[in-house]
């Protein structure tokens, strides 16, 4: 799992798997985001979950996030080589809209 | 057609040299910012602006200074460059407003030799 100070965590699974990947923070809020950042790009909005929700998908994305305990999870179901990536959570901003990411998760899915 | 563009990709400078990173956005927003990533450090905050004006500097050295000449446009300017100084570059853009969520461009990759 993420946490802010921990080194990169790494997952390598074969395609068609689904996989699960935790963040942990620090600070409270009411917003955590998911980020992706593929090879020599920025990272990309993928999904943001709100305390109210508990839950959210989009297609092969699942979030969740558990305000009492801070953490936030991302699954992704029947994984694609194109999901290869490092996967960032972000808790939402404190008080002027400034996002601080932890370290990541590079999943490396293989074909 | 990229809504924020970073300009250059690619940047190699010599220690010592002075170089300004390029960044325009073209969504509107209103708020934008920089983040270095390096393979030390992971996305690592450095400014933010809201409205052409500094809401936020993380950046302990004064070597680093960003210019909003217009408010789509948030550069860069970076003195005296160190080897250090080697990581890439990114600009960021949101609506200003508690939790938005943010656009990045693709980078500028600066190495200092």
């Amino acid at each position: 799992s993420q946490w802010g100070e921990e080194n990169l965590q790494a997952l390598s699974i074969q395609e068609g798997e689904d996989v699960t990947m935790n963040c942990s923070y620090k600070t409270y809020t009411t917003v955590v985001q998911w980020y992706r950042q593929k090879s020599g790009k920025g990272p990309a909005l993928i999904i943001l979950i709100r305390s109210n929700e508990r839950e959210k998908r989009s297609g092969r994305l699942r979030a969740t996030l558990d305000t009492s305990s801070q953490s936030s999870s991302l699954s992704i179901t029947g994984t694609l080589a194109t999901d290869t990536a490092v996967y960032f959570c972000a808790p939402g901003a404190g008080s002027f809209n400034k996002l601080t990411f932890g370290a990541g998760t590079r999943l490396a899915v293989c074909p | 057609d990229p809504k924020i563009i970073q300009k250059p990709k690619y940047l190699v400078a010599v220690t010592g040299s002075e170089k300004i990173l390029i960044c325009e956005q073209y969504l509107g927003h209103n708020a934008m910012y920089w983040y270095r990533q390096s393979a030390k450090k992971p996305l690592e905050f450095m400014f933010s602006y809201s409205y052409q004006k500094l809401m936020d500097n993380q950046t302990a050295s004064s070597r680093f200074q960003p210019q909003s000449s217009k408010k789509n446009h948030l550069d860069l300017q970076i003195t005296a460059l160190k080897p250090d100084d080697s990581a890439t570059y990114f600009c960021a853009s949101s609506q200003e407003g508690r939790n938005s969520d943010y656009t990045f461009g693709s980078g500028t990759r600066l190495l200092v030799i």
